[in-house]
């Protein structure tokens, strides 16, 4: 049972466009997002996160927005930078336990 | 800051062998730390949490007497794979959060390691 789900596995995004990466959950009761940026054989990187009494929160080119009413959130990345390519996992916690989705790849085309 | 190191960064060892892997956090004191595993093309999936000086919580069908996990201070903990089997080659993630309030660190952010990838022949 996926309570965090990534629906996208991969996506291929101009570099200097928008990137969104999409991801859904089901357990109403997760009270915190967060965004991971991965590359190979690395552990996660935190990128930025959202509370959920927030619909939005914004770092530099990074924008997370929520939106309980449909178990949605989305992570905007704009411009996007060749760097940007990766894997990058959602993931919705309650407590200390974080539950990941399985991740979108992110390939920034020249 | 929030750097979380881990070592070795990969490891190959024989069937029935143990493999003791140690996650530390460089410049932070983590209250807590998590153990987590990723087979390919699949998410992180947690193990066990443990805090420091306690007995760690398993996730639901992790064997603990399999995996170890030793959290004696608050920068340093281990998991060791004993009698390590094929089917326990994998990519293992250890996070640290710093849960102790007047932290620089946001108490509510796991920070990574760089994962150690164990593969047993």
């Amino acid at each position: 049972d996926q309570q965090v789900k990534q629906n996208s596995p991969s996506l291929s995004v101009q570099e200097g466009r928008i990137s969104i990466l999409n991801c859904d959950y089901t357990n109403s009761m997760f009270d915190y997002f967060l965004w991971y940026k991965k590359y190979p054989a690395e552990g996660p990187t935190f990128l930025i996160s959202i509370s959920s009494i927030k619909d939005k929160n914004e770092d530099g080119r990074f924008t997370v927005f929520l939106n309980k009413s449909a178990k949605h959130l989305s992570l905007h990345i704009v411009p996007s930078q060749p760097g940007d390519s990766a894997v990058y996992f959602c993931a919705a916690s309650r407590g200390d336990k974080i539950i990941f989705g399985k991740g979108t790849r992110l390939h920034i085309l020249p | 800051g929030a750097v979380v190191s881990q070592h070795p960064s990969w490891v190959i060892c024989k069937s029935g062998t143990s493999v003791k892997i140690e996650c530390r956090s460089l410049d932070f004191q983590a209250t807590t730390m998590f153990w987590y595993r990723q087979f390919p093309k699949q998410s992180l999936m947690l193990m066990a949490t443990s805090n420091e000086g306690s007995k760690a919580t398993y996730e639901q069908g992790v064997e603990k007497d399999k995996f170890l996990i030793n959290h004696a201070s608050l920068t340093l903990s281990t998991l060791t794979v004993t009698s390590a089997h094929p089917e326990d080659s994998s990519f293992y993630i250890c996070s640290a959060r710093d849960g102790s309030s007047g932290g620089a660190l946001r108490t509510d952010t796991q920070y990574f390691g760089p994962g150690t990838r164990l593969t047993v022949l």
